[in-house]
Order: structure tokens, then sequence, then C-alpha cells
């Protein structure tokens, strides 16, 4: 499956600062990602989803102001929590969108903690 | 609205047991099905991909079964090792398109040595 690169891993921000999520296809063209969030011992909920080249797309209750993200080309995805408060601190991961016969890829995740 | 379920939600069991993960869905309608792994802190690993009109995949000692109709999957783990501990999640892709998967809470899996 494609090789998706995810940066930071782990960070840990003061609240009102923003922080910016890398999400990298090595080996996939991914015309759309997907965003996730991700709360202790829960299932992934889909935050976004992003289009190479166009705005993206945000689920119901997901702040666009806040989760700022940006697909400006077939390998790089980045998603940016701005102003982050104690309340953003969870697990992000990305996806690009789905390989012929192999399915869904994801990122190997941001865990994030706002103090 | 897709409803995917996964039962049991945590799993215990000792080392070398053979044991059974069950997914299920409410609309059948999909497109393929897919099982991945998750250790605590990490991303997501793809274990299996099952499309529509298969029945079942196997790799090493896992093998995925899907009865579409009945809109039900099942993960069953031969032989299991301490390593294999981790969240198993199920996830159901409605169409063809890049479309979002919609995922299941998960069976968080503790295997006792």
């Amino acid at each position: 499956g494609a090789v998706v690169s995810q940066h930071p891993s782990r960070v840990i921000c003061k609240s009102g600062t923003s922080v910016k999520i890398e999400c990298r296809s090595l080996d996939f063209q991914a015309t759309t990602m997907f965003w996730y969030r991700q709360f202790p011992k829960k299932s992934l909920m889909l935050m976004a989803t992003s289009n190479e080249g166009s705005k993206a797309t945000y689920e119901q209750g997901v702040e666009k102001d806040k989760f700022l993200i940006n697909h400006a080309s077939l390998t790089l995805s980045t998603l940016t929590v701005t102003s982050a408060h104690p309340e953003d601190s969870s697990f992000y991961i990305c996806s690009p969108g789905r390989e012929p016969n192999y399915g869904y890829t994801f990122g190997s995740g941001t865990r994030l903690t706002v103090v | 609205k897709q409803e995917v379920t996964q039962i049991p939600a945590a799993l215990s069991v000792p080392e070398g047991e053979n044991l059974v993960l069950n997914c299920s869905f409410t609309d059948s309608a999909i497109y393929n099905l897919q099982w991945f792994r998750q250790d605590p802190g990490k991303g997501l690993t793809s274990l299996l991909l099952i499309q529509s009109s298969q029945r079942e995949q196997t790799s090493g000692r896992l093998n995925a079964s899907l009865d579409k109709s009945s809109g039900r999957s099942t993960l069953y783990i031969a032989a299991s090792q301490p390593g294999d501990s981790a969240t198993y999640l199920c996830a159901v892709s409605p169409d063809s398109g890049n479309t979002p998967l919609v995922f299941g809470k998960g069976t968080r899996l503790s295997v006792i040595a």
C-alpha cells in the first residue's frame, strides 16, 4: 500500500498557539486526503476531506477556522490547529484516498497535547 | 446511514488460543470491508481487505470472512501471541469512489503470556 508519512508524531504546545501537522503521500498521488481525530479508547472520527487544489469539506461540528487544511499538491496535505486549547488535545490521523486493490492507508498519527 | 458494530469491545485470552472478532454493518450495500490493527498511540495498519464479491481473505494466521447479505464479517486469529495485543478495527467502504470509511469502535485484544 501507499507509504504515508505524518509529522510530527508528538507535539506539546501552549494554549493559544498554532500547530501544523503534515501528511505526505510518498508513492501515491493523493488527490484526496481524509483527516481524522481520535479520542482515547474511541474510534476514528472524520473531521474533513480535502481535495488537491480546492477547499476542504468539513464534517458537521468541526470548525473550519480552527482546523485549517491545505492540500496544495498531490503529495502533501497539512492540518493546522489554530489558537489551540486543551480540548483540542487528541490524536490526529491522515489518510490519502483509496488505492485500487489495496484500500485505504493511514499515517502514523500525531499526538497533540495542549497545555 | 451505515453503522458498524464490533463485538466484543474488549477481549483477553491466554496465549495460543484461537479467537474470533465480530463486525456487523447495517447496510449491506458495501463496496468492500477492511480490517485494521492499531497499536496504542500509533496509526492504523491494514490487515485484510475483502471485496464485496469475496467470501474470505487470509494472511498468515489471520482469516477474515464476509457475509455481505447478512451484514457480518469475522476476523479469525489462530494461535494468538502476545504480539497480537492491539485494537482491531473493522471499516466498510460504501462505494468505489474516494468516500471515507465507516469505522466500528474496535475490539481491544489482550493476549496474555
